[in-house]
């Protein structure tokens, strides 16, 4: 069975730092993985996704997210962060038509 | 442009009464969502529909329905409201790979 697990459950950083938030996933099968943003009470946006071929994804918002098959993880990086990137960040496994979430990394941005 | 909405946005009711949450999206998707949100567990799958007439339980179906009568809407009920079910639900369609979501319904059980 797939899995999604995100370490940290909150993650707070300084504006204009850099940050990673962390997506290891379990899975003996290809899979396609997503990274979601949810913004204070509004639903969830796609960031970025991974399906095939290059493992450094873009997105947007200048987020990107690195796919590693040996370590089974898909991390999600930005070099410089804002204040209006406070939010949370949900990573995702896809199976059979379907999404299995990780539980969410809380990205708070202090000035 | 196409989207999805839900309503209402927010809800209190009773312990023992019958909710019904509404979606409805204009992507023309034949798949379609329900997932709950809580803290700690982030989303998790409620019922989902691939087409008219489809429905299928997901992680956490107990005390919820659904039902799929046109391709724009699939309404969740709860068929008898438990304090357990005080959460945010998110309703989600897609055609493809990319899953596109609802604002969300914020539902308080009393």
């Amino acid at each position: 069975a797939q899995s999604v697990t995100q370490l940290d459950s909150q993650v707070p950083v300084f504006e204009e730092a850099p940050v990673e938030l962390r997506c290891n996933y379990s899975s003996s099968v290809s899979v396609y993985l997503f990274w979601y943003v949810q913004y204070p009470n509004q639903g969830l946006q796609l960031l970025l996704k991974y399906l095939s071929g290059s493992t450094l994804v873009k997105g947007i918002n200048g987020f990107e997210a690195e796919f590693n098959k040996s370590q089974t993880s898909f991390h999600l990086r930005k070099p410089s962060v804002h204040i209006s990137d406070t939010a949370e960040y949900f990573c995702a496994v896809r199976r059979s038509d379907k999404l299995i979430f990780g539980t969410g990394t809380r990205l708070q941005v202090f000035p | 442009d196409a989207e999805i909405t839900q309503s209402p946005r927010h809800k209190i009711t009773e312990t023992g009464r019958q909710v019904t949450l509404a979606c409805h999206q204009t992507w023309n998707h034949n798949n379609m969502f329900w997932y709950r949100q809580d803290l700690g567990h982030g989303l998790r799958l409620i019922h989902y529909s691939y087409g008219v007439h489809d429905t299928n339980k997901g992680e956490v179906s107990d005390g919820y329905s659904v039902s799929r009568s046109n391709t724009e809407d699939l309404p969740l009920t709860l068929e008898s409201a438990a304090s357990s079910q005080t959460s945010v639900y998110f309703c989600a369609s897609s055609a493809g790979y990319e899953q596109y979501f609802g604002p969300g319904t914020r539902l308080t059980v009393t």
